[in-house]
């Protein structure tokens, strides 16, 4: 399980407000991706990175940013402006590429009230 | 881009009987095919994961097959256990141009019968 850690497990805040998710890795890891958990929606894809200081959009980017100032971190704010913000959030990383097995974090849980 | 289908979104068996799962992909150029195991409340965790330059895989109970041609690839899982209980995902990725990484698939929610 070690590798890719999340923090916190649990995140609470009030609507309105910009909450920022860490996530770190140790593996050496090129890329560093950022999903969305819903209930029957599958893995969705926010943001990832192939390297250090440059990141794309995913499929639902909107109302999210990230930053990748170092490899072993790739952080994802929550903005205000993301309408349906209480889910599961998971970040993920591998060897640069589409072939390689991605390593997930425990996950954040957010709720937004 | 790619596109994975995954069908069932829910399968209930009963234990020791097997289980299949079915995804298809829409991008001819993809060439890795890995299965996620996720328990309720945990990260997904790669279970198995095949290459388009084989056609079968196997490790204990599980298998994975997959069909270049049709653009369909399966993981079916012989004698299944109370602990196989969980949510699968598929994914299809590429070599060489994969910059977003892998497609997943929807999931499956896999019931085991006691």
């Amino acid at each position: 399980d070690g590798g890719i850690t999340q923090s916190p497990k649990y995140l609470f805040r009030k609507e309105g407000q910009n909450v920022t998710l860490s996530c770190e890795q140790n593996l050496n890891h090129d890329a560093m991706y950022w999903y969305r958990q819903d209930p029957g929606q599958g893995l969705r894809l926010i943001y990832y990175s192939q390297i250090v200081n440059d990141f794309q959009k995913g499929d639902i980017a909107e109302g999210y940013s990230v930053s990748r100032e170092k490899k072993e971190s790739f952080p994802l704010t929550v903005t205000s402006a993301q309408k349906n913000p209480t889910a599961f959030y998971l970040c993920a990383s591998s060897a640069a590429g589409g072939d390689y097995e991605q390593y997930f974090g425990p996950g954040t849980r957010l709720t937004v009230t | 881009g790619e596109n994975v289908e995954q069908h069932p979104s829910t399968l209930s068996v009963q234990e020791g009987d097997s289980a299949v799962i079915k995804c298809t992909y829409s991008d001819s150029a993809s060439n890795y095919f890995p299965w996620y195991k996720q328990e309720l409340g945990k990260r997904p965790q790669l279970i198995i994961d095949i290459r388009s330059n084989v056609g079968e895989k196997k490790d204990q109970r599980i298998a994975v097959t997959l069909n270049k041609t049709a653009k369909h690839f399966s993981l079916h899982i012989t004698e299944t256990q109370p602990e196989d209980s969980a949510v699968y995902f598929c994914a299809a990725g590429y070599s060489g141009g994969g910059a977003d990484g892998l497609t997943f698939g929807k999931g499956t929610h896999l019931i085991i019968q006691p």
